[in-house]
Order: structure tokens, then C-alpha cells, then sequence
């Protein structure tokens, strides 16, 4: 089944080491997207790749970085970790022109 | 500035009744989209339902109905004999249009429904 695949699920780092997370798609959808969402909130959208164009959020900490190698990849870097970044990441799909959006099962990054 | 509101922070709710999930938007887009999803326990964001600002009829998707009254500017979910699994937080959102970038969804605060057996 085509989907969007976030690894690892559950990801622990320590307070500024850098970590990466990772989503794959196998939709060939042109557009992914990374949100934010800590807990009992909405999610936040940080930032999102249509084709190869990055676009930034206003409000996006410079802490978060995104690169995105090919349609299939993406990635969250977090520089420098702390203890309010912490949260769920969703990492989101979607077809410019079309309505849906697919999100994957998203990563519980926790910082100790 | 584009925004979704829901005024119920959590819900209970009898199995096997019906229940409403109330939102309302603002927006200065002709064209938009509305949507609802459920997230459970475990992160996952599931997609429940679609409509379309041009949309003339509301959108209905098994046990799960839109009541889309557009000059109100309210897209409430209607969830019809309710189940134990419907307990979950659900999200109201709205496709933002993006002009030269791609559209993005904004998201509610979301509503907290639990249903008692």
C-alpha cells in the first residue's frame, strides 16, 4: 500500500546533541510537510518542501532544519535539542491541486 | 489571518448515540477546503472527511457527516451511533491556500471526545 513512513517511532536524545528524523513516501506526492505537536495542543506546521523549494514558517526556531534529497525523502534535523522540544512530529504529505493529505504515524521525540 | 476555533476542549458521550463536534472558521478565501481527523491514543492523525467551500451538499463518509453551513462559517462533524473506539482527540482544519507556495492545513485546538459504554 502506498503511504508515508515516519522512522524511528519513538526517539530518545539527549539535551543539545543533534538528532535526525526521517519520513519516506511512496506516493510521489510533490509536497511534504513537518508539524509540530506537544502535548494536548494542535500541531504546528514548522515547515514544508513543494518539489524541491523549502518554505519556512515565520515562527520556525532556526534550531529546525529540513533537507529533502529526493521526492521519496525528508528529513527533520533538530541542531541543538532542549527540554521544549519535545514533542510528537508529523510529518504530512500531499498532491498540489489535490485535496488530501496523507500523514504518517509521526515520531515522539522525548530529550532527557 | 485564517483560523479555526473549537469551543469544546472534551466531550462524553453515551454509546450508541449521536454526537456533534462544533468549529468554526475564518477565513477571506473564496476557495478553501474543511476537513476533520481523528488522532488516538497512539499519534497517528486519521483522515475522517472532506468539503469544499463549493461544495453544495455536505459531505457524508459512513458514520461520519459534515454540517456545512457556509455563511455561518461553521463545519461541525456529526458522528452517528457512536462507538467505544470513536473515544480520541478530533481535529477541525482548513486548507490555507498558498499562493506562489503550496496550500497548508491549519489545525483547531482540537476536541476530546470520550464515549462511555
Amino acid at each position: 500500500d502506498a503511504m508515508v513512513i515516519q522512522n524511528p517511532r519513538y526517539q530518545v536524545t539527549q539535551f543539545g546533541k543533534p538528532v535526525t528524523l526521517s519520513c519516506s513516501q511512496t506516493l510521489n506526492h510533490n509536497v511534504m510537510y513537518w508539524y509540530q505537536q506537544k502535548s494536548s495542543q494542535a500541531p504546528k506546521l514548522l515547515f514544508h518542501y513543494y518539489d524541491k523549494d523549502f518554505n519556512n514558517e515565520a515562527d520556525t526556531p532556526d534550531n529546525f532544519q529540513s533537507r529533502r534529497p529526493n521526492t521519496s525523502f525528508c528529513f527533520l534535523d533538530i541542531r541543538s535539542p532542549g527540554l521544549g522540544d519535545a514533542a510528537m512530529y508529523l510529518c504530512a504529505t500531499s498532491r498540489e491541486g489535490g485535496y488530501g493529505y496523507t500523514f504518517g504515524s509521526g515520531t515522539r521525540l522525548t530529550v532527557v | 489571518a485564517q483560523k479555526i476555533t473549537q469551543t469544546q476542549p472534551g466531550m462524553f458521550v453515551q454509546e450508541k448515540e449521536a454526537v456533534t463536534l462544533d468549529c468554526t472558521y475564518d477565513t477571506s478565501d473564496q476557495s478553501y477546503g474543511l476537513f476533520w481527523y481523528k488522532q488516538p491514543s497512539s499519534g497517528e492523525m486519521i483522515f475522517l472527511i472532506y468539503q469544499g467551500s463549493y461544495d453544495e451538499q455536505n459531505a457524508t463518509e459512513g458514520r461520519y457527516s459534515l454540517n456545512f453551513q457556509k455563511a455561518r462559517k461553521s463545519a461541525n462533524l456529526v458522528i452517528s451511533a457512536s462507538q467505544l473506539g470513536d473515544s480520541a482527540m478530533y481535529f477541525c482544519a482548513m486548507r490555507e491556500e498558498g499562493g506562489s507556495s503550496a496550500s497548508k492545513i491549519i489545525f483547531g485546538s482540537g476536541t476530546r471526545l470520550s464515549i462511555r459504554p
